[in-house]
């Protein structure tokens, strides 16, 4: 069956400070992966999307980037954050067959 | 861009059946999800449905899809104190990319 970890579960940050946040999957091969933003009050936000190793689309513009350095394996990064950066934020996989999960989430918050 | 909206909040008493509505823009959606989110935890998927299917039931839970609408409701009958969370509807086209609604509380009180 297929698990994906997601790492750390909370994470407290100054603002102009570096992020990394890691997902990984295992189970499955290929797989589509994704991280998402849900800010308080609001819905989930698609902010990146990767079909393939080296491949991201990012959904919108911000100080954040995406990477996926092996097939199973999914970084969101920041160079800087912001206050406007904290949040909680979901790592997700699926697969061609609308199979899929999300990680356990990391909060955010940007200090 | 697509939409999928939801009302933000449901209270209803345990042992009685809870209704989460849904609608969405998106013709050519392919599957229709629900999520649920307990408090600090993250989104769990309860179910899905193609859109070729009009009714899935699952235990407690029963998904039914009005295409024509494009309305989504998820029934949960019985309801318990552990249903209460977060339930987010999300559709997905050929891209597999769901969009998801805000979400919807739902409170179970005795």
């Amino acid at each position: 069956s297929q698990t994906i970890h997601q790492w750390p579960a909370t994470l407290v940050q100054p603002v102009g400070s570096p992020l990394s946040l890691e997902c990984t999957v295992e189970g499955t091969s290929n797989p589509n992966l994704y991280w998402y933003r849900q800010a308080a009050g609001r819905g989930l936000q698609l902010l990146f999307y990767s079909i393939g190793i080296g491949q991201i689309s990012s959904e919108v513009p911000q100080n954040l980037s995406a990477s996926r350095p092996q097939d199973r394996q999914f970084i969101l990064s920041s160079k800087k954050l912001l206050l406007s950066d904290s949040g909680f934020y979901l790592c997700a996989w699926s697969s061609q067959q609308a199979t899929g999960g999300f990680g356990p989430g990391t909060r955010l918050t940007v200090t | 861009g697509e939409d999928v909206e939801q009302s933000l909040f449901l209270s209803v008493r345990e042992g009685d059946s809870s209704v989460i509505n849904c609608t969405y823009t998106d013709s050519s959606s392919t599957y229709l999800y629900w999520y649920k989110q307990e408090p600090g935890a993250g989104l769990q998927l309860l179910t899905y449905i193609f859109s070729n299917m009009d009714m899935k039931q699952d235990q407690r839970l029963t998904v039914l899809l009005n295409k024509k609408d494009k309305h989504l409701s998820l029934r949960i009958a019985d309801t318990q104190t552990g249903d209460s969370a977060i339930y987010f509807c999300a559709e997905s086209g050929g891209s597999y990319i769901p969009t998801f609604g805000r979400g919807t509380s739902l409170i179970v009180h005795p």
